[in-house]
């Protein structure tokens, strides 16, 4: 099984402020690497896939790199609808899938 | 429009099983494309993939999960159903099905709905 941790468990930002989120994957999963937003009460968001690539509709502020076993998920400028939980996602070992345990981002 | 609805008792006591049905709508189980999917959130807590079935029957399961889950599909219905036996307090969770593709940005999940196990 793949395990992906993610860090830091909790980011504490004010708004315009930069973000960036690790993920770390216990074995290479090429670039099938995703990141997900989710908010209370919703299913999760994608944001990003094959590590770099951003999902229809997300903005620009939103960005991914990495490759192999090291990921970052980017936001340049937090905006308010920003805040929530941030998932990354492997799906190099198809059909078997891992989450990494979430980075919450607060308003500080 | 493509729906995924979950639906099922909210509700299950300690040892019995959970069961679930996911009707989908406005795509066919039967695609070559996807499998179908169910994940989990216990409160406050992340995300797990407890398995996925393909239209053919085919079926994969988190190994954590593997002793007491069974996935199985209807293609007639268009739905596939979830059975976890043997829960406890720990299987307290929301569970989302999904229709699921090798290409994640062609997925698609339902809502969710949240299951308590308490007796």
């Amino acid at each position: 099984e793949i395990v992906l941790t993610q860090s830091p468990a909790t980011l504490s930002l004010s708004p315009g402020e930069r973000a960036t989120l690790s993920c770390r994957a216990s074995q290479s999963v090429d670039k099938y690497l995703a990141w997900f937003q989710q908010k209370p009460g919703q299913a999760p968001r994608l944001l990003i896939y094959d590590a770099s690539n951003r999902a229809t509709g997300i903005p620009a502020r939103f960005s991914g790199s990495g490759s192999g076993t090291d990921f970052t998920l980017t936001i340049s400028s937090l905006e308010p609808d920003d805040f929530g939980v941030y998932y990354c996602h492997q799906r190099d070992n198809w059909p078997y899938l891992t989450f990494g345990g979430g980075t919450k981002v607060e308003i500080k | 429009q493509l729906q995924l609805q979950e639906s099922g008792p909210g509700l299950v006591k300690p040892s019995e099983t959970l069961s679930l049905l996911c009707t989908v709508s406005g795509d066919s189980i039967s695609s070559v494309a996807y499998h179908w999917g169910w994940i989990r959130q216990p409160p406050g807590k992340g995300l797990e993939w407890i398995g996925s079935i393909y239209y053919s029957g085919s079926t994969k399961y988190n190994p954590s999960l593997k002793s007491r889950v069974t996935i199985s599909v209807d293609t007639s219905k268009n739905q596939f159903s979830l059975k976890l036996n043997s829960v406890t307090a720990a299987d307290t969770a929301v569970y989302f099905c999904a229709r699921l593709s090798p290409y994640v940005k062609n997925d698609f999940w339902g809502q969710g709905t949240l299951v308590t196990v308490s007796s």
